[in-house]
Parts: C-alpha cells; structure tokens; sequence
C-alpha cells in the first residue's frame, strides 16, 4: 500500500522561529492536505493542494506540492506559542479515491 | 450541526464488552469516514462510505468491527468484544466534493 513518510517527528523551537517539515510518498498522490490537530481535538485542515507545482499560503503558512507529485512541505513563519500540536500530511492516489493516507505527524514545541 | 459531531467523547469500557459509536456528519456531506488513531500514532483508515454506494471496509481490522451509515447521515461504528488493543481515539470525517476531509473531536475509547 501507499506509505507515507513525514519528518521531523518532532521539533522544538524559539518563538518567532520558522519551521518546516516535510512529506514523501511511495506513489503519486493527486492531493496533498496537511492538518493540525490539538490536543483532545480532531484534526483541522490547514492547507489543501491540488496541482502539482502548487503553492499556497494561510497567513503564516505556506505549503507546496511537489512537481513529481511525491512530496509536500508544509513552513511555518514566525511561530508562535499556539503553533504546538501535531502537524499531518495526507494524500490522496488515484487508485483510492476517497481514502487519505496520513504521515505519522510532527510534534510541534513551541517556548516562548 | 456547523462540524462533524461524535458521542460519546470518552468511553471506559471493560474487556469483551461491545461499544458503539456515533458520527453526525456535516449537514449535506455525501461522504463519511472512519479512522483509528492510537496513542502518538498517526491516522489509520477504517471505512469509508459514500452516498448510496457499498461502502470500502477494507481497513477494519477484524470482524470485530463493523459500521453502519442510516439514511445516509449518522454513522455508527460497532466493536464487539472489545479488547485492550483496540483502546485508541476514533475520528469522524465527512467530505462533500473531492477529497479534503472535516474531522470530529473524536471518541476516546479505553478498554480496560
């Protein structure tokens, strides 16, 4: 099946630092979304990317999707305290619509 | 409801006991899916049901597991048995068009 490999696992930073992490797959994904999820909560869409090249921002956040459509990034500028949680990649392939395949996610420390 | 809603948030439950659990989907979406995510793990899909279609339980573990979709709305995912491996968090998505997925607060389940 598809895997999904996204570093770092974890990540402690200063405030007011950038952050980045990454995503590779075994396969070509047709959409990359990446999630944040807080602790007690449910994952909540940051990003979605739908063409390969692509790159698109949401304040702070900016992710692209690879030109060989087996990769994503996702930065983070200027971090700030409520930045901490878990941050996902996902993917979707074109043998399984419907069905994401997530990251393993990256912890994300933010000290003031 | 605005999101995806679960009940119950928290379930403690003993060993060989049957559990179920709920999903309300946002109002309108066609798709709804399952997902397992165990202590400092990543997601780990279940079952997916789009509109009237047969649903994809290819990634129920064991035929301990079963869900229903009633009216193509509410879902209830059904463990029987349970056993302590199967304590972990599951998450609630629905999707309309495409692939980008909302997600619930989940139900933690601790099966002592």
């Amino acid at each position: 099946g598809q895997q999904l490999n996204q570093s770092p696992q974890s990540m402690f930073i200063q405030e007011g630092e950038d952050v980045s992490m990454n995503c590779t797959s075994s396969s070509i994904f047709n959409t990359w979304l990446w999630y944040k999820q807080d602790p007690g909560e449910g994952p909540v869409l940051l990003i979605a990317l739908y063409k390969a090249g692509e790159l698109t921002s949401n304040g702070r956040l900016t992710a692209q999707f690879g030109i060989t459509r087996k990769d994503s990034f996702l930065n983070i500028s200027a971090s700030i305290p409520s930045d901490v949680g878990i941050y996902f990649c996902a993917g979707q392939g074109s043998t399984s619509y419907g069905k994401l395949t997530f990251g393993q996610g990256t912890i994300l420390t933010v000290h003031p | 409801g605005a999101g995806v809603s679960q009940s119950p948030s928290n379930k403690v439950t003993e060993k060989g006991k049957d559990v179920e659990l709920r999903c309300d989907p946002i109002s309108g979406h066609t798709a709804l899916y399952w997902y397992r995510q165990s202590l400092g793990q990543g997601l780990e899909f279940l079952i997916y049901f789009q509109g009237n279609s047969a649903p994809d339980k290819s990634g129920l573990p064991s035929d301990r597991f079963s869900a229903e979709r009633t009216g193509g709305s509410v879902s209830t995912l059904t463990i029987q048995r349970t056993q302590q491996e199967d304590s972990a968090v599951y998450l609630c998505a629905s999707s309309s068009e495409g692939p980008t997925q909302y997600f619930g607060p989940g139900t933690r389940l601790l099966v002592l």
